[in-house]
């Protein structure tokens, strides 16, 4: 399909480590990227991963890129209550092409 | 610097009346994107432009959308006449040159037409 698939909810206990999965679909995407959006406010841009690397990491977060499958996945060790987001995986399709942004990983993470 | 600006946060109106949505950039930024976003159907690209120049107008739905960028801090969007299926978060977002994905949000609008 053409569609960016992510899984649409994700709970947590406090301290465990998320782990929230997206699959793309253009295996010529350049950059894969991995956005965060907090209640009633626009995206933030979290991280992003070229295509070239299999991992990324910064600070608590970790990005993991199987092109093969073309799965794509995000990491966030000791889960905060902070952490609480919608999470957006995106795709950029080809050197002029446009983000191509999936429905959202809604994660809640529980005291 | 205060970020991508959205005015209105919220706007409510009746089905049929004009509805403008405006943005300003983050100061520098080359690109401004346009974006809706619903529970059905996620987060839609609707217009971009580069240099205040519109690149790609395919996501806009119909022809009672528009989107204008008279100059480099300055864009609005514009649907008239309004309906209720219109009813979404509308976003703004801006981004350097040479980093076009790297897109930074404005808050959004939520519009809800009844």
């Amino acid at each position: 399909g053409e569609d960016v698939e992510q899984s649409l909810f994700l709970s947590v206990r406090e301290g465990d480590s998320s782990v929230i999965n997206c699959t793309y679909t253009d295996s010529s995407s350049t950059y894969l990227y991995w956005y965060k959006q907090e209640p009633g406010a626009g995206l933030q841009l979290l991280t992003y991963i070229f295509s070239n690397m299999d991992m990324k990491q910064d600070q608590r977060l970790t990005v993991l890129l199987n092109k093969k499958d073309k799965h794509l996945s995000l990491r966030i060790a000791d889960t905060q209550t902070g952490d609480s987001a919608i999470y957006f995986c995106a795709e950029s399709r080809g050197s002029q092409g446009n983000l191509i942004f999936g429905k959202g990983t809604k994660l809640s993470v529980k005291p | 610097d205060a970020g991508v600006i959205q005015s209105p946060r919220h706007e409510v109106t009746e089905m049929g009346q004009e509805v403008t949505l405006r943005c300003k950039p983050i100061s520098g930024h080359d690109y401004l994107f346009w974006y809706r976003q619903t529970m059905m159907r996620g987060l839609e690209l609707l217009i971009y432009f580069n240099n205040n120049v519109p690149i790609d107008d395919s996501g806009m739905p119909e022809d009672r959308f528009s989107a204008k960028m008279p100059n480099a801090s300055f864009s609005t969007l514009k649907i008239q006449p309004s309906e209720p299926r219109d009813s979404a978060v509308y976003f703004c977002a801006s981004s350097p040159l040479g980093t076009r994905d790297e897109q930074y949000f404005g808050p959004g609008t939520r519009l809800t037409v009844t």
